[in-house]
């Protein structure tokens, strides 16, 4: 089984769609949490950061961690077809130490459609 | 440069030849990584470089793959004898080095590498 989980979709919404996606993990001491987005053809950016259990707002995007259930989510109000990537979840336990110890879900990939 | 630039953007080899994979760090970089994707999978960590530190190879698969970082700046992936599994997106991502979990990477837009 894989440390970490992610739905490889494809995921496809309409323009102005709330899209919701998702990762589980196993490994409770995973402490830190990321989403990069990856356009095609593209290297991953970071999209969001966070630490504790709760929400964690960035204009349209929402990041959601539930420790208990080891459960994350990255919500998109509103999306827009320039949303269209793939999507990956990141994590580690480690808060002093490098991105060498982040681990990746594989990616969702979403498709906006005008 | 703006970004981390990699180059070739694509590759196809023969199965059993040696490629080449070069990768230019955003200047002042001190840490620079390089990950593999595969369809389907996540990115996983091959090598990491910080400064003039002795390099983290934990990720290497096998022997056929190698790296070095010149200067400590331009780094060149060396992989040996290539087999179809080898296949997929190489990625190269640079830090300014200074630690700590939400120490931004920077990915430049990886190498395609194909082999028949």
């Amino acid at each position: 089984q894989k440390e970490v989980e992610q739905d490889p979709g494809p995921l496809s919404v309409p323009e102005g769609a709330i899209v919701s996606l998702n990762c589980t993990y196993s490994n409770s001491a995973f402490q830190y949490f990321m989403w990069y987005r990856q356009y095609s053809r593209k290297g991953p950016e970071l999209l969001m950061y966070t630490y504790s259990s709760g929400n964690k707002e960035d204009g349209r995007f929402t990041a959601q961690v539930d420790k208990s259930s080891k459960y994350i989510s990255l919500f998109i109000r509103d999306s827009q077809p320039s949303d269209s990537a793939t999507y990956l979840c990141a994590m580690t336990s480690i808060s002093s130490g490098s991105a060498r110890q982040l681990t990746f879900g594989s990616g969702t990939q979403l498709t906006v459609l005008p | 440069g703006a970004g981390v630039s990699q180059s070739p953007s694509n590759k196809v080899t023969e199965k059993g030849k040696d490629v080449e994979l070069r990768c230019d760090p955003i200047s002042g970089h001190t840490a620079l990584y390089w990950y593999r994707q595969s369809l389907g999978q996540g990115l996983e960590f091959l090598i990491y470089f910080q400064g003039n530190s002795a390099p983290d190879k934990s990720g290497l698969p096998s022997d056929r793959f190698s790296a070095e970082r010149t200067g400590g700046s331009v780094s060149t992936l060396t992989i040996q004898r290539t087999q179809q599994e080898d296949s997929a997106v190489y990625l190269c991502a640079s830090s300014t080095g200074q630690g700590g979990t939400n120490e931004k990477l920077f990915f430049g837009s990886g190498t395609q590498l194909s082999v028949l």
